[in-house]
């Protein structure tokens, strides 16, 4: 199986800042990787799929890059919505695992 | 518009089994395959596997062999997630996702608003 690594696990910004969230795979895993946004109490929702496109209707502030096997999400000035846990999920190959989630705190 | 929208929260005893239920709409059911993903309490994401909505193939994530089954009704364009022998460990969100996929990639949207299941004496 394919082990996915974000770093950090947690983070304190505050708003306006900008943020990134860094995601490792245990091999090459191309661009098959995707960004996810979970608030709590909610559904996760899909920011960026493939590793760099933007997922209709979410602000440009989001954005991914990254290919092989390291990969970053930035949020370029934060907002108060943007507090929540964010995943990264590989779709390379079977099982489609995930980063153990990196929780974004209010400074 | 898209969406998913699961049955209630449950809960159940230790060795009793539960069924999980997805409903899609918006969009033709059998033309996207179905997820599902288990998160339990302040835990992260697990892939459980996935469910072929045209020919009802289900592909199962080590882990959750032999208890888990998902299966569909197409008529009502439904996804369900069954689980039998229920242990405290199975205490869980359980998540639906619709499967979308372009020829060389695929992510998961929307979701389903997660359905609680309760494992407890």
């Amino acid at each position: 199986d394919i082990q996915m690594t974000q770093s950090p696990s947690s983070l304190s910004a505050s708003v306006g800042d900008r943020v990134t969230i860094t995601c490792r795979a245990s091999q090459s895993i191309s661009s098959h990787l995707n960004w996810y946004q979970q608030k709590p109490g909610r559904a996760p929702q899909v920011l960026i799929y493939s590793a760099s496109s933007l997922q209709s209707g979410v602000p440009s502030r989001f954005s991914g890059s990254g290919s092989g096997t390291d990969f970053i999400l930035t949020i370029s000035s934060l907002q108060p919505e943007d507090f929540a846990t964010y995943y990264c999920q590989q779709s390379y190959s079977i099982p489609y695992t995930f980063g153990q989630g990196t929780n974004l705190e209010i400074k | 518009q898209v969406q998913l929208v699961q049955s209630g929260s449950e809960l159940k005893k230790p060795g009793a089994s539960v069924r999980v239920s997805c409903k899609a709409s918006g969009y033709t059911f059998t033309n996207y395959a179905m997820t599902w993903v288990r998160q339990a309490p302040g835990q992260g994401l697990e892939w459980m596997g996935w469910i072929n909505t045209n020919t009802g193939n289900p592909t199962y994530a080590q882990g959750f062999t032999g208890r888990f089954v998902f299966s569909l009704d197409t008529s009502v364009s439904t996804a369900h997630l069954q689980i039998s022998s229920l242990k405290a460990e199975d205490t869980a969100v359980y998540y639906c996702a619709r499967v979308v996929a372009t020829t060389l990639f695929h992510w998961f949207d929307p979701w389903g608003q997660g359905t609680l299941v309760t494992v407890s004496s």
